[in-house]
């Protein structure tokens, strides 16, 4: 299985949005409704910011948003806060053989 | 909350073993599908393996590159998941992450523990 790819880097200012793409094949991202979504502050433990698509887990704020479009997901980040300067990478299940796939990361710069 | 703390990692020469400890807090490892991932240099995260619950067979799963190398184990006594790391190769040079699956996602991380394989 092959990384899924995601853009290297994005940025933004306070109060603007950005979205970040997570590109797959249809024996991953386009075919489970499995895809998560997570926040990594370098040295500390990465967290979900999404699931199953679309699924804010309860403490995440409404300003992260996931959707996708065939083999694509993506994460919208509204409302940018200096706070939101990190990694992203993007999981989708890919089957039995290799439970989850990984994407390539993309580097947030408020 | 939950929270996954990991130790062991450290410097190894090629062919040597290394063992990883996973502490778990918040959750009950013999009820949880437990997945080590690790990310090399400057790449991306890569699957490792895990350990199913209990009542899901208890039984564990491998990535082909570790496979026959790597042995998944679980201590229920002191809530803790481990990784027996044996024949180690400079390509194993990662930072090993614990974490806890839950409804085919993988919902909760550790900090990692960085593991590096030189001579």
């Amino acid at each position: 299985q092959s990384a899924l790819t995601q853009p290297p880097s994005a940025s933004g200012s306070p109060g603007q949005s950005v979205t970040i793409s997570c590109t797959g094949t249809s024996g991953d991202v386009g075919n489970y409704n499995h895809v998560a979504w997570y926040q990594h502050h370098p040295g500390k433990a990465p967290k979900l910011l999404i699931y199953a698509v679309t699924v804010r887990p309860s403490g995440v704020p409404d300003r992260f948003s996931g959707s996708r479009s065939g083999n694509t997901a993506s994460l919208t980040v509204s409302g940018l806060q200096a706070e939101d300067e990190a990694d992203y990478f993007c999981s989708s299940y890919a089957g039995s053989n290799t439970p989850y796939v990984f994407g390539t990361g993309t580097k947030v710069t408020v | 909350e939950v929270q996954l703390v990991e130790s062991g990692g450290g410097l190894v020469e090629p062919g040597g073993s290394l063992r990883l400890s996973c502490e778990a807090s918040g959750l009950t490892v013999n009820d949880a599908w437990m997945t080590w991932v690790r990310q090399a240099p400057g790449k991306g995260q890569e699957w490792v393996g895990r350990i199913k619950s209990k009542t899901d067979g208890g039984t564990a799963e491998y990535a082909a590159p570790v496979k026959g190398r790597f042995t998944i184990g679980r201590d229920d006594s002191k809530n803790t998941v481990y990784l027996q790391m044996n024949s180690l190769q400079t390509d194993d040079t990662a930072v090993y992450y614990c974490t806890a699956e839950r409804a085919t996602q993988i919902f909760y991380w550790g900090q990692g523990t960085l593991v590096t394989v030189s001579s």
